[in-house]
């Protein structure tokens, strides 16, 4: 079964600390791994995406995310957080034949101090 | 910059009551999804909808909902009979035809049961 997880449902971090966000799947194949931001109120917005290449990938706001195959894991990362990076983050995988169905995480709240 | 459109943003309805979410999906795309989210938690897949026809959907996605696009912009989501527990954010995306295609999603329809 197809599968995305977020263990953490919150992470504190002070601004201009770096900050990780977990993401790890179980996906049959090479998936497609997505990244996106929900601030309150709002859609979800495209971050970043995996597709193929260097597992390093860079995104919107200076977010990046590594593609670990063998841990089949995709974390988001930024070198120093904002406040205004506070917001809810979700982690998606589609399987790279079948359009029909992104799967998304939980959703981990990100909590940037000031 | 294309987006896609919802409407209405916010809906108060009595349970029993049929309610139509609107969507206008990015003009070039093809596959359209609709996913609901309750009190800014897990985003679920609803139904994915391709070449007119649904073609995948969640076992939420049961007689009661149904949806079409009837005049080739539009993307509707109907609920025949509202229950309490259909209050949730509920979002339509869409993506292109290009196979590493990301969602873009709409900015939500908030529906609230009474």
């Amino acid at each position: 079964a197809q599968s995305v997880a977020q263990p953490e449902d919150q992470v504190n971090v002070a601004e201009g600390n770096p900050l990780t966000v977990k993401c790890t799947y179980s996906v049959s194949g090479n998936p497609y791994l997505f990244w996106y931001v929900q601030y309150p109120n709002r859609g979800l917005q495209f971050l970043l995406k995996y597709i193929t290449g260097d597992n390093l990938v860079k995104g919107s706001y200076g977010f990046e995310a590594e593609f670990n195959k063998s841990q089949t894991s995709f974390h988001l990362k930024k070198p120093s957080a904002l406040v205004s990076d506070s917001a809810l983050y979700f982690c998606a995988v589609r399987d790279r034949e079948n359009f029909n169905k992104f799967y998304f995480g939980s959703g981990t709240k990100l909590n940037v101090k000031p | 910059e294309p987006e896609v459109t919802q409407t209405p943003s916010h809906q108060v309805t009595q349970m029993g009551q049929e309610v139509i979410l609107r969507c206008v999906p990015i003009s070039n795309h093809l596959y359209f999804y609709w996913y609901r989210q309750i009190l800014g938690q897990k985003v679920e897949f609803l139904v994915s909808f391709y070449n007119n026809e649904i073609s995948e959907k969640s076992e939420i996605f049961d007689d009661q909902f149904s949806v079409e696009r009837p005049d080739g912009s539009n993307f509707t989501l109907k609920i025949r009979s509202t229950k309490l527990e259909d209050s949730a954010m509920y979002f339509c995306a869409s993506t292109g035809l290009g196979n590493t295609g990301e969602l873009f999603f709409g900015e939500g329809s908030r529906l609230t049961v009474l």
